[in-house]
């Protein structure tokens, strides 16, 4: 079946830092979707990818999605506390979206 | 309402016994979705409601749940016989349209712990 591999599974870092993680598929997903999911909530979209090489920014948040439309990467840049949660991408397969396994965030204290 | 809501937030259920999870979505979401997660995966989709209609019930993991929605509002997720497995925390989210494109809003979760 269709799946995504994300990476990586977890990442520490300190406050400041620049943060880059992705996901690849060996699957065409004509949708690319970043999700950050807080504890205890469910994931709230952070940002859509609808074309092939498309880059897109959301404040500090920049994602693309590859010019194959089998994989994407997501970018934090000068991380803060409130960034900490786990991130996760989607592609959508008509009315489904396929899911990666997450990338949790911790920041270093 | 404002936004999904979920009940309960947590249940905590014996092995064996039968469990129903409720889901309200937005008003005039047409569209709502199931998803199950467990620790340290990502989202597993269940099912899918078009009006009170669900047209892909392909996710359900056994015969052991099932799904109904009434009045294009209300969903309830019910799980007979619950197993240890079904442990997660399961999911609903709606749209106002097919697809994530169009608001898909996800509620905050009912977590199942079974014993």
């Amino acid at each position: 079946g269709q799946q995504l591999n994300q990476s990586p599974q977890s990442m520490f870092i300190q406050e400041g830092e620049d943060v880059s993680m992705n996901c690849t598929s060996s699957s065409i997903f004509n949708t690319w979707l970043w999700y950050k999911q807080d504890p205890g909530e469910g994931p709230v979209l952070l940002i859509a990818l609808y074309k092939a090489g498309e880059l897109t920014s959301n404040g500090r948040l920049t994602a693309q999605f590859g010019i194959t439309r089998k994989d994407s990467f997501l970018n934090i840049s000068a991380s803060i506390p409130s960034d900490v949660g786990i991130y996760f991408c989607a592609g959508q397969f008509y009315y489904q979206l396929i899911w990666g396994a997450g990338t949790k965030l911790i920041i270093k204290p | 309402g404002a936004g999904v809501s979920q009940s309960p937030s947590n249940k905590v259920t014996e092995k064996g016994k039968d469990v129903e999870l409720r889901c309200d979505p937005i008003s005039g979401h047409t569209a709502l979705y199931w998803y199950r997660q467990s620790l340290g995966q990502g989202l597993e989709f269940l099912i899918y409601f078009q009006g009170n209609s669900a047209p892909d019930k392909s996710g359900l993991p056994s015969d052991r749940f099932s799904a109904e929605r009434t009045g294009g509002s209300v969903s309830t997720l019910t799980i007979q016989r619950t197993q240890q497995e079904d442990s997660a925390v399961y999911l609903c989210a709606s749209s106002s349209y097919r697809g994530p494109n169009y608001g898909y809003t996800f509620g905050s979760g009912t977590r199942l712990t079974v014993v």
